[in-house]
């Protein structure tokens, strides 16, 4: 089956600083890749999707300055968490969608803690 | 648009129970459905989905039949396990882009 990797799996950063969170698809060409944000007990919210080679789509009210996406090759997406404070702590999951299946495969998670 | 709707947990069962989780939806078209399981601290992983009306989606045990006159998905399992433990999240998917429309989970709890 189709596999999707994140790392880190978890970080500890401090307030001000920015921490980039890898999303790979390594076992497929993965053209379009998602990343969710997941408070404790709550479902998924999509933050943002991205097409390989271009610029990523943002959901309504997500900062698009603070949370820095690229999408450069089939297989790998990259969530950058810009100046992070306290209140973006929470739990990262990206997926990733090849051309022809309507699945999206999920990646175990990145949980970030902002000191 | 697109929403999906699933009963509250958290659900708490004996082991051995049988299982129901509602899951409702709402689309424009004619959506693909899927129920996802998440064990914790864990991302998601598909546990089964059915893409057109009729159809029944089985894995490990548990059962979901795509009922468009009544445009549910509930969940199943005859006999639950402990092991089971976790949360569930119905979701659709409808259209170009593969993007995935989920229910707010239902966390289930089994005892033994």
């Amino acid at each position: 089956g189709a596999v999707v990797s994140q790392h880190p799996s978890w970080v500890i950063c401090k307030s001000g600083t920015s921490v980039k969170i890898e999303c790979r698809s390594l076992d497929f060409q993965a053209t379009t890749m998602f990343w969710y944000r997941q408070f404790p007990k709550q479902s998924l919210m999509l933050m943002a999707t991205s097409n390989e080679g271009s610029k990523a789509t943002y959901e309504q009210g997500v900062e698009k300055d603070k949370f820095l996406i690229n999408h450069a090759s089939l297989t790998l997406s990259t969530l950058t968490v810009t100046s992070a404070h306290p209140e973006d702590s929470s739990f990262y999951i990206c997926s990733a969608a090849g051309l022809v299946s309507y699945e999206q495969y999920f990646g175990p998670g990145t949980r970030l803690t902002v000191t | 648009g697109n929403s999906v709707t699933q009963m509250e947990g958290p659900v708490t069962l004996s082991e051995e129970a049988f299982l129901t989780i509602n899951c409702t939806y709402t689309a424009t078209g004619y959506p693909s459905l899927f129920w996802y399981v998440q064990y914790p601290g864990e991302g998601l992983q598909l546990l089964l989905k059915a893409t057109k009306a009729d159809d029944k989606g089985s894995n490990k045990g548990f059962e979901a039949t795509y009922r468009k006159e009544t445009t549910s998905f509930h969940l199943e399992k005859g006999s639950v396990q402990v092991s089971d433990s976790a949360v569930y999240f119905c979701a659709l998917s409808e259209g170009a882009g593969n993007m995935l429309t989920f229910g707010g989970g239902t966390r289930l709890m089994v005892k033994p």
